[in-house]
């Protein structure tokens, strides 16, 4: 199956500061990404839907302001948690999907950590 | 809207035993299903996914699911559970002829006694 590298796998960062995580599509041209969250022992919620050179579909419930979500290229889409606070500690995961493909590959997960 | 239940949070298996875990979904047309397998703070490995024809799709690690459109259920089963299989497991649907975003179960939690 195709690769999809999401970094960093696990970040620590203070309240207040902004948070980028990266989601790579490493040997297929991804026209949509996806992006996930995923609490403590529940399951993974999506939170908006990114299409190369178009503005990220958020979900209802998800702040577009503080979810910055850029798609600039086929291979890259990065969401950036802006002004993070404790809340948005969690695991955020990223699906990425090809032209035409029936199915998207997830990255391994990023553990957001905010203290 | 799509939906998916997942009805068991957490089982229990003896290794060597034979697993099943269930899956109903709520869908308008002929959906996508996919199982998807997660180990503590990993990403999705992708089990096994169903899109048309035969109703019994095989995937990997010995896992198999059955699509029952007049029970709308996707159940997932192994014949003989090993240790490793340990996880949490996560049933999800998607709309047809794209597959965009998929909606998740609440996961069930498998504990594999020795």
């Amino acid at each position: 199956g195709a690769v999809v590298s999401q970094h960093p796998s696990r970040v620590i960062c203070k309240s207040g500061t902004s948070v980028k995580i990266e989601c790579r599509s490493l040997d297929f041209q991804a026209t949509t990404m996806f992006w996930y969250r995923q609490f403590p022992k529940q399951s993974l919620m999506l939170m908006a839907t990114s299409n190369e050179g178009s503005k990220a579909t958020y979900e209802q419930g998800v702040e577009k302001d503080k979810f910055l979500i850029n798609h600039a290229s086929l291979t890259l889409s990065t969401l950036t948690v802006t002004s993070a606070h404790p809340e948005d500690s969690s695991f955020y995961i990223c699906s990425a999907k090809g032209q035409g493909a029936t199915e998207a590959f997830f990255g391994q997960g990023t553990r957001l950590t905010v203290v | 809207a799509q939906s998916v239940t997942q009805p068991d949070i957490h089982i229990t298996v003896s290794e060597g035993a034979s697993l099943e875990l269930r899956c109903n979904y709520s869908y308008g047309a002929t959906p996508y299903l996919f199982w998807y397998v997660q180990s503590p703070g990993q990403g999705l490995q992708l089990l096994l996914k169903y899109f048309s024809g035969d109703t019994l799709v095989q995937g990997i690690k010995g896992f198999e699911a059955e699509f029952k459109r007049s029970q709308s259920s996707f159940n997932l089963r192994k014949p003989s559970v090993h240790w490793s299989d340990a996880a949490e497991y996560f049933c999800a649907v998607g709309a047809a002829g794209t597959a965009s975003k998929l909606t998740f179960g609440t996961g069930t939690r498998l504990q594999v006694t020795l």
